[in-house]
């Protein structure tokens, strides 16, 4: 089957850097996606890897290794609208997006 | 960049009645459109794929007579609860992708629809 693995809750501070992990199994793959999610609200698109290596954008970083089935969200200089849940999503062969569970961000002063 | 309008942003129906959802695409084209449905602290659950023009393919499990999908132009598809129970009561997000964008963009969310049923 297909599975993408999160985190559920993580807890960092303001100002502190964070790293969130997904692993996945799928049935191939094109390309891996990370969407912010507050309560309450729709996902926002925030990044988006197909080829390995990290992509930068501003705060938020994302990194892939096709080989380790693996990604992970840095997000630097935490601030407390950085609150949310992450959710990780990878599309497969068929380009149907597999979403994980989300992992659940939580910053304190 | 795109933008995709949901309405209305909350609902509350009584049980038996239907509901209509619409999802607006304003500023793009998108041929395919997708129907999301996520329940508290759980994540996203695909319920649909609209395609403009043809039928909707349902996910497994979905009942396409309770949840009706039409997706009659270019901007617009609108997803139907009919005779809706309590237990349909959850968020619904509609996605578009804007093909200008290529097969590789991301989905452009609506703001979601949250559906109560008592």
């Amino acid at each position: 089957g297909q599975n993408i693995d999160q985190p559920t809750e993580m807890t960092a501070t303001e100002g502190a850097i964070v790293q969130i992990n997904c692993t996945y199994q799928t049935s191939g793959f094109n390309g891996l996606f990370w969407y912010q999610q507050h309560a309450g609200e729709a996902p926002t698109f925030l990044s988006y890897n197909v080829l390995d290596g990290l992509e930068e954008k501003g705060r938020f970083s994302s990194f892939l290794s096709r080989s380790k089935g693996y990604s992970y969200l840095l997000l630097k200089e935490l601030q407390m609208k950085d609150s949310a849940s992450y959710l990780c999503a990878v599309r497969d062969s068929n380009y149907q997006l597999i979403w994980g569970a989300g992992t659940k961000l939580i910053i304190k002063p | 960049g795109a933008v995709v309008s949901q309405h209305p942003s909350w609902v509350i129906c009584k049980s038996g009645t239907s509901v209509k959802i619409e999802c607006r695409s304003l500023d793009f084209q998108a041929t395919t459109m997708f129907w999301y449905r996520q329940f508290p602290k759980q994540s996203l659950m695909l319920m649909a794929t609209s395609n403009e023009g043809s039928k909707a393919t349902y996910e497994q499990g979905v009942e396409k007579d309770k949840f009706l999908i039409n997706h009659a132009s270019l901007t617009l598809s609108t997803l139907t609860v009919t005779s809706a129970h309590p237990e349909d009561s959850s968020f619904y997000i509609c996605s578009a992708r804007d093909l200008r964008d290529g097969e590789n963009s991301p989905l452009h969310f609506g703001n979601g629809t949250r559906l109560t049923v008592t």
